[in-house]
């Protein structure tokens, strides 16, 4: 059973600081991870995907990925209270070249006090 | 572009009934994905179709669990007889290509919240 991990918070950061967010996987063949947002009662949105070891960027987001350790993190500088919400963590498997499912963490719940 | 639409948007219904939920997928996404998220087991693929051809159901829970794509833009997902177990916000999600293959990921429809009683 392919399994994705977070800690389900939830994790309280104060307005202006960094917020870090991490997920383990259990497949070592994952190629593919992706980070989400949803807030309460709303639909998951696209954040960020990252393919490749090390650092991407994008605005606040940095995403960080360590293969040999999977281990993929989600940081977010000088955090807004309108960043509030559950970010959810999604890998794919690469079957021998056939397309593995994206299976998601359960998500944590992120709160930024003003 | 209106995005993934799914109907309705809460359903509530009897245990044994029949349970119908719909989605229009972008236009010329080729894949299609139903999603069931519940706080226990989070989300948790159901099926997904490339094409309007299904590939994958092997997240269907069981017999009772049928979902079609007639078109490129019309699918349903129907549970029957439904029963309380079921109660969960299913997600509908279209993509341009697999998700591996770009940083396209998915785009999710709002959402039906189905309680079964």
């Amino acid at each position: 059973q392919k399994e994705v991990e977070q800690n389900s918070g939830p994790l309280s950061v104060p307005e202006g600081a960094i917020a870090s967010l991490n997920c383990t996987y259990s497949d070592r063949g994952s190629q593919s991870f992706f980070w989400y947002r949803q807030y309460s009662g709303k639909s998951p949105e696209l954040i960020m995907s990252i393919y490749s070891n090390g650092d991407k960027e994008d605005g606040r987001f940095t995403a960080q990925l360590n293969k040999a350790s999977q281990y993929v993190s989600l940081l977010i500088r000088d955090s807004q209270p309108s960043d509030s919400a559950t970010y959810l963590c999604a890998v794919i498997t690469d079957y021998g070249g056939s397309q593995g499912n994206l299976i998601f963490g359960k998500g944590t719940k992120l709160s930024v006090k003003p | 572009d209106a995005g993934v639409i799914q109907s309705p948007r809460h359903e509530v219904t009897e245990m044994g009934q029949e349970v119908t939920l719909r989605c229009k997928p972008i236009s010329g996404h080729d894949y299609l994905f139903w999603y069931r998220q519940t706080m226990m087991r989070g989300l948790e693929l159901l099926i997904y179709f490339n094409n309007n051809v299904p590939i994958d159901d092997s997240g269907m829970p069981e017999d009772r669990f049928s979902a079609k794509m007639p078109n490129a833009s019309f699918s349903t997902l129907k549970i029957q007889p439904s029963e309380p177990r079921d109660s969960a916000v299913y997600f509908c999600a279209s993509s341009l290509v697999y998700p591996s293959e770009g940083d396209y990921g998915y785009t999710f429809g709002s959402g039906t919240r189905l309680t079964v009683v």
